[in-house]
């Protein structure tokens, strides 16, 4: 399968705990995203990457929450002090560069259930 | 403030009815235009583009959408929907350079057999 592969599908902790998540874009993919995406509403933006540089980075994420793409292929976003809102399935996509090449794939999400 | 707004949050058809959903967007500037459609237990997958050119585009599965700039909407339309389209339909809008997707919240279809 060549399309975006997040690990884990699913992960429960306990509220306090770290957690980090990994995303494997489509191999030519220069962009990535990270989108959260809650019951019954669409996928929020969170952050995203061109290359390795991060680009732009939501006024929703808080301080607790970071995210690298450190050799401009992977990235991890890492979620210090869980709580129990930060319960959500997290997406990520990855894009082509820019202009009219911008169609995201979307991996099949990391869901987090915080306890 | 860039945002998307879908009228429906739930719709329920038989099958063989036509479908339209609503999508309209808030966004300065040329924008991109998209709908995604996620099956049960499935990832989001592309459904079908606007980018430039024909306000008429047409995706996968039969299913077609109508830019119409001066109302700022992109409405999805099926003219018969099959039990196989129950899913949730989701509206999303970026910059003509990119860039992150705004999403709107999603509409969950069910085709009823």
């Amino acid at each position: 399968d060549t399309g975006v592969s997040q690990n884990p599908r699913h992960k429960i902790t306990k509220r306090g705990q770290n957690v980090t998540f990994r995303c494997d874009p489509i191999s030519e993919h220069n962009r990535l995203y990270w989108y959260r995406q809650t019951l019954g509403q669409g996928p929020e933006f969170l952050t995203y990457f061109q290359n390795e540089a991060q680009l732009e980075k939501s006024r929703l994420l808080s301080d607790r929450f970071s995210a690298e793409r450190p050799k401009g292929s992977f990235s991890t976003l890492e979620i210090q002090r869980t709580e129990q809102g930060d319960s959500a399935m997290y997406l990520c996509a990855s894009s082509l560069g820019r202009g009219q090449n911008t169609e995201a794939f979307f991996g099949q999400g990391t869901r987090l259930t915080v306890v | 403030a860039q945002s998307v707004s879908q009228h429906n949050h739930h719709v329920i058809l038989s099958e063989a009815a036509s479908l339209e959903l609503g999508c309209n967007y808030s966004y300065g500037g040329t924008v991109n235009l998209f709908w995604y459609v996620q099956y049960p237990g499935q990832h989001l997958q592309l459904l079908l583009k606007y980018f430039s050119g024909d306000p008429l585009v047409k995706g996968i599965k039969g299913f077609e959408a109508e830019f119409i700039k001066s109302k700022f909407s992109f409405n999805l339309r099926k003219p018969s929907v099959q039990w196989s389209d129950t899913a949730e339909y989701f509206c999303a809008v970026n910059g003509y350079q990119g860039g992150k997707l705004i999403f709107g919240q999603g509409t969950e279809l069910s085709v009823k057999p």
